[in-house]
């Protein structure tokens, strides 16, 4: 069955220092694709990072970088040099591409606390 | 440049009442999906829809029904509303998919 797990309720790091959020997931279809959202507490969702299943590098964006272990089905979210603007919640999810007739599913989320 | 667009964005119903929320979309996408999320937590999926035409439950369906009206619109309907679906209802879309998903700006919708 598909599932998302974020372990992490709460995390706090230090301006200019980087983090690593986790995610593990969990799915039997060979191809999938993993999100990264950040939700401010404006409440947007905005999309930070994507990795495809048969992706062979880690997908990086800027100041993001996925570090995708496909075999311990992991998507770890790694935010380098943190802003006080990262304070945010963030969302990991999982889109199935064949089996789950594009069915996307969220993990309960991290709360990222960046502190000056 | 509308993108998603979800309405009301406020809403108080009373238990038993009924609404239908609306969501229509200007991106041209294939796969539209109705969430919830409740404070302090994640999005979970309520239904979801691949295409024009076809519909699928999702985590949390019960005490929800959907309408894919055509390729732009995806309505949720609460028949019989509780205080249990007091949360706030994010629409989205999906283009291809190694493509990020598209949000409303949410319903924020209370059952007293």
């Amino acid at each position: 069955a598909q599932k998302i797990t974020q372990t992490q309720p709460g995390m706090f790091v230090q301006e200019k220092e980087a983090v690593t959020l986790d995610c593990t997931y969990d799915t039997s279809d060979p191809s999938y694709g993993l999100f990264w959202y950040k939700q401010p507490s404006s409440g947007e969702m905005i999309f930070l990072i994507y990795q495809g299943s048969y992706d062979q590098q880690n997908a990086t964006e800027g100041r993001y970088s996925l570090n995708f272990q496909k075999a311990r089905k992991s998507a770890n979210l790694v935010i380098s040099a943190s802003q006080l603007g990262d304070s945010a919640m963030y969302f990991c999810a999982m889109r199935e591409t064949n089996t789950g007739g594009f069915k996307t599913i969220f993990g309960a989320g991290t709360r990222l606390f960046v502190k000056a | 440049n509308a993108g998603v667009t979800q309405t009301p964005k406020f809403q108080v119903l009373k238990t038993g009442q009924s609404m239908t929320l609306q969501c229509a979309q200007d991106m041209n996408h294939n796969s539209m999906y109705w969430y919830r999320q409740d404070p302090g937590m994640g999005l979970r999926l309520i239904y979801y829809s691949a295409s024009e035409g076809t519909t699928d439950k999702g985590e949390v369906p019960n005490g929800y029904n959907v309408s894919r009206l055509n390729k732009r619109e995806f309505s949720l309907r609460l028949e019989s509303a509780a205080p249990s679906q007091t949360s706030v209802y994010f629409c989205a879309t999906q283009g291809y998919s190694n493509q990020p998903q598209h949000f409303g700006d949410g319903t924020r919708l209370s059952i007293l």
